[in-house]
């Protein structure tokens, strides 16, 4: 079965700096993009980027880039979204997505994880 | 790049079809071959529920169906039951973007 599973919840203060997962398996995890995408509370769906784990090509979303950091280690089959530094803004739930190809849809999901800034 | 424009909400009664519109630009147009669309019941994350304008992926229910006319992607719901109430988003790739942009979403509640 193809899954991507996401590490747990977590709470952090102002200017803290966090990274979180997205572990994939059951596929070949260097042939297709994995996205990240951000939904605030009570809000629609926006994409952050997008990284491909065979060069580690990387896109950001202009409004987010400057903003995060996404990675990949292959080895273990694991994307990363991490932030330096994180605002009360940065509270939201993160998800993370396959891509077949550029243009292909995104499927499937990680099952989310819920960030929360708060001093 | 702006988002696509989807209907606040649409409602219906069970057994009834309802239609959900994903409006996007002209000058995007040319990428609208690869709408997608994915259902977000509460608590939930995002399940692709058509790709390719009109393609259902295994396991989606035929009750689903999509299409697509010049600017905008439509997704329909037939034979409508409980369970499909859900916030729907449409997703298209566009030249412009290596991402692709997101419809603004549709909640979907059974009467």
């Amino acid at each position: 079965e193809v899954q991507l599973v996401q590490s747990g919840a977590e709470v952090k203060k102002p200017g803290e700096s966090l990274k979180i997962s997205c572990k994939g398996s059951g596929y070949s995890f260097t042939n297709y993009w994995i996205a990240w995408v951000r939904q605030m509370p009570g809000k629609g769906l926006e994409w952050m980027g997008i990284i491909y784990p065979g060069d580690s090509d990387t896109t950001y979303s202009p409004s987010f880039q400057g903003q995060v950091t996404i990675s990949v280690d292959k080895s273990i089959s694991t994307a990363y979204l991490q932030w330096s530094s994180l605002k009360a803004s940065d509270t939201a739930m993160y998800y993370c997505a396959r891509r077949s190809g550029r243009k292909g849809p995104f499927d499937p999901w990680g099952q989310g994880t819920l960030v929360t800034v708060s001093s | 790049q702006s988002a696509l424009t989807q209907p606040a909400s649409v409602s219906g009664s069970p057994g009834q079809s309802i239609t959900i519109s994903c409006t996007g630009t002209s000058s995007d147009a040319s990428g609208y071959d690869y709408v997608s669309w994915y259902q977000q019941q509460p608590g939930k994350a995002p399940k692709l529920m058509i790709y390719d304008v009109s393609n259902r992926p295994s396991g989606v229910s035929n009750r689903f169906s999509g299409s697509k006319s010049g600017n905008t992607a439509s997704l329909t719901i037939s034979g409508l039951q409980a369970e499909d109430e859900a916030d729907y988003y449409c997703s298209s790739y566009i030249s412009s973007s290596t991402l692709g942009v997101f419809g603004t979403g549709t909640k979907v509640t059974v009467l």
